[in-house]
Parts: C-alpha cells; sequence; structure tokens
C-alpha cells in the first residue's frame, strides 16, 4: 500500500536558518514524488516534484530509494517560507497518496 | 488561463441531507480529482473522472458519488449526510492522462459543515 509520512506536524525555524521537511515514503515500485504547499489564504499549489530535478524558491528535494525519504531543503528559510507543506506520492497511473502536511514557520 | 473553479464555497446542511458540490476544472483539462481535507485525516482521495470515466475511487462509502459532464466539469455528491463528512472538499484538475503523473491544480474548495 502507498503511504506517505510527515513525522513533524509543525517546524519553526529562524529567518536564515536552514529548513528541513522530511517525508518519507512506502511504495513497492518506482513512485513519483510531489511536494505541495499551502499559503495562508491560497490555493494548494505544486512545489516541485522529484523527476524534474529543479529548485523552485531555493527549495530542492532529493529523492533517496534506499531510505525511502523525500526531504524537502532551504539553506536559507525566509519569512515568506511560512506555509503548510505537504509531501504526495504517485505510482505513476494512481492517485495521489498525501502525507499529512507540515506546517513552516519562520521567525524573524 | 482561468484557474479550477468550485462552487458553492460554503455550505451548511443537516444530518441526513444530501449535497452536490460542483468544479469547473481548467480548460482543455480532462481529469478531475476530489479530495475530502479534514484536520484529523488530512487530504484523502475520493475519485477521478477522466473523458466522462471514473478511473479511480478511494476508500468511501457509496454515500459519496461523482459525475463528469463532457465539457469535463465535474459534480459529487453526498447523500445521508453525516456530521464526519464535515471537511473541506477540494477539487482538482489535470492535463495528463496518467493520473498522478502531472502537476493537479486545486480549486479553493467548497467548506460543508453537517449539523
Amino acid at each position: 500500500a502507498q503511504r506517505v509520512t510527515q513525522p513533524e506536524k509543525l517546524l519553526s525555524v529562524f529567518k536564515g536558518a536552514p529548513v528541513e521537511l522530511k517525508c518519507n515514503y512506502s511504495y513497492s515500485g518506482s513512485p513519483e514524488l510531489f511536494w505541495y504547499v499551502q499559503y495562508s489564504r491560497q490555493r494548494l499549489q505544486l512545489l516541485l516534484r522529484h523527476i524534474s530535478r529543479e529548485s523552485i524558491k531555493g527549495f530542492t528535494a532529493d529523492l533517496n530509494k534506499g531510505e525511502t525519504s523525500f526531504h524537502l531543503k532551504k539553506p536559507f528559510a525566509q519569512e515568506e517560507d511560512s506555509a503548510m507543506y505537504y509531501c504526495a506520492l504517485s505510482g505513476g497511473n494512481t492517485p495521489l497518496v498525501f502525507g499529512k502536511g507540515t506546517r513552516l514557520s519562520v521567525i524573524a | 488561463k482561468a484557474g479550477v473553479t468550485q462552487t458553492p464555497r460554503y455550505l451548511i446542511k443537516t444530518r441526513g441531507q444530501q449535497v452536490t458540490l460542483s468544479c469547473s476544472p481548467i480548460s482543455g483539462h480532462r481529469s478531475v480529482s476530489w479530495y475530502q481535507q479534514t484536520p484529523g485525516q488530512g487530504l484523502q482521495f475520493l475519485f477521478e473522472y477522466f473523458s466522462e470515466t471514473q478511473r479511480n475511487k478511494g476508500n468511501f462509502p457509496g454515500r459519496f458519488s461523482g459525475r463528469q459532464f463532457s465539457n469535463s466539469r465535474s459534480e459529487m455528491n453526498v447523500s445521508t449526510l453525516e456530521l464526519g463528512d464535515s471537511a473541506l472538499y477540494l477539487c482538482a484538475s489535470s492535463a495528463g492522462r496518467a493520473l498522478g503523473s502531472y502537476e493537479q491544480y486545486f480549486g479553493p474548495g467548497t467548506r460543508l459543515t453537517v449539523t
């Protein structure tokens, strides 16, 4: 069964500090992993996906198949990064399974 | 391009009633997915439609149903409402045939409160 675990409900960091939002998954095949973000009063939107291997708003995420992880990282947090972050997994032609989300709070 | 729209935005219903929610996808998108979001369970997949056909269904009781029209607009219906159905219902549209592989664009959601 597909499962996504985000162990932290809330993560508070100071502005300028590094950020790492953890995501672990359970899937027997080759997963497609995504990070979605929801800023205050905005819609849920895609932040990045592992297949594109790009950096969006300074965030990167590397798929580690050995550790079944897809942690989201940013070297220097900004106040505008405060939001709810969801890790999601798909088997390609299967629905997205979301983690329960981590609320990131960046303190000035 | 206009985003995904959902109507109504807010709804209050009584236990036992039924409700219909509507979703208009981004123009050209043929895949529409529905999710239920609650504080306890997070985002849970309800079902997905592509070209008027239901391709996938989540683990929800038969009281939850949906359909998609030829213009890709979709509706979901919940019959015999229960208090536990109170949630934010999100609709998402996607351009691709391969469910999950393509970026999903989410609507603002419909907040359903069952009293």
